[in-house]
């Protein structure tokens, strides 16, 4: 079966602090796995995606997720929080069929 | 740009009305698909369609419908059997390649009058 676990509902860090979302998946295929991002009242900004080329994925405003198949994790990571970063984030999984996989989110709030 | 348009960006409906959301895409893709998001639920699969002309139901299908004519469109319409409609609404699409993303619209919030 596939599924995806986003291991934190909510997650608090101060601004210039480092931010680590965790994502946890399963899957019978080989998969491709995406960072979203969602502010209020907006839909999902892809953040980067994982398609089996690097391990290490480098996405747009300093985000980075590392692919660990030994650990079936996704992790999403950045150097320094900024206020504006303050969103529900989503881990998503997908095993190349038309359907995907949405992780429950996680709050990211960020204090000055 | 290319992108995905939603409108209304919000929209009210009355007790036993139909009311249909709009998705039009100019990003050339086949796949599209409606999800509804509550509070604290993430996303959840109303309907997608991977070529025009035909769509499938997703998990939450009851009380919605949907057409796809044209490529670049596929409305969702709430009908009045949908007892609990308020939501936020998103529409995506994707090419038909595969381990593609989903691109997502900027979403319509429904409220019951």
């Amino acid at each position: 079966a596939q599924s995806v676990t986003q291991l934190d509902s909510h997650v608090s860090v101060s601004e210039g602090t480092p931010v680590l979302l965790r994502c946890n998946y399963s899957s019978s295929y080989s998969p491709s796995l995406f960072w979203y991002v969602q502010h209020p009242n907006k839909g999902l900004q892809l953040l980067l995606k994982y398609t089996s080329a690097a391990t290490l994925v480098k996405g747009i405003n300093g985000f980075e997720a590392e692919f660990k198949k030994s650990e079936t994790s996704f992790h999403l990571t950045k150097p320094s929080a900024h206020m504006s970063d303050a969103a529900e984030y989503f881990c998503v999984l997908s095993t190349g069929g038309f359907k995907t996989i949405f992780g429950a989110g996680t709050r990211l709030f960020v204090k000055a | 740009d290319g992108g995905i348009t939603q409108s209304p960006k919000y929209l009210f409906r009355k007790e036993g009305q139909n009311v249909t959301l709009s998705c039009e895409q100019n990003l050339n893709h086949d796949a599209m698909y409606w999800y509804r998001q509550d509070p604290g639920q993430g996303l959840r699969l109303i309907y997608y369609s991977q070529i025009v002309n035909d769509f499938q139901k997703g998990d939450i299908a009851e009380g919605y419908s949907v057409s796809r004519e044209k490529k670049e469109s596929f409305p969702l319409t709430v009908t009045s059997a949908q007892k609990n409609p308020t939501a936020f609404y998103l529409c995506a699409s994707r090419t038909t390649a595969s381990h593609q993303p989903q691109h997502f619209g900027d979403g319509t919030r429904l409220s019951i009058l």
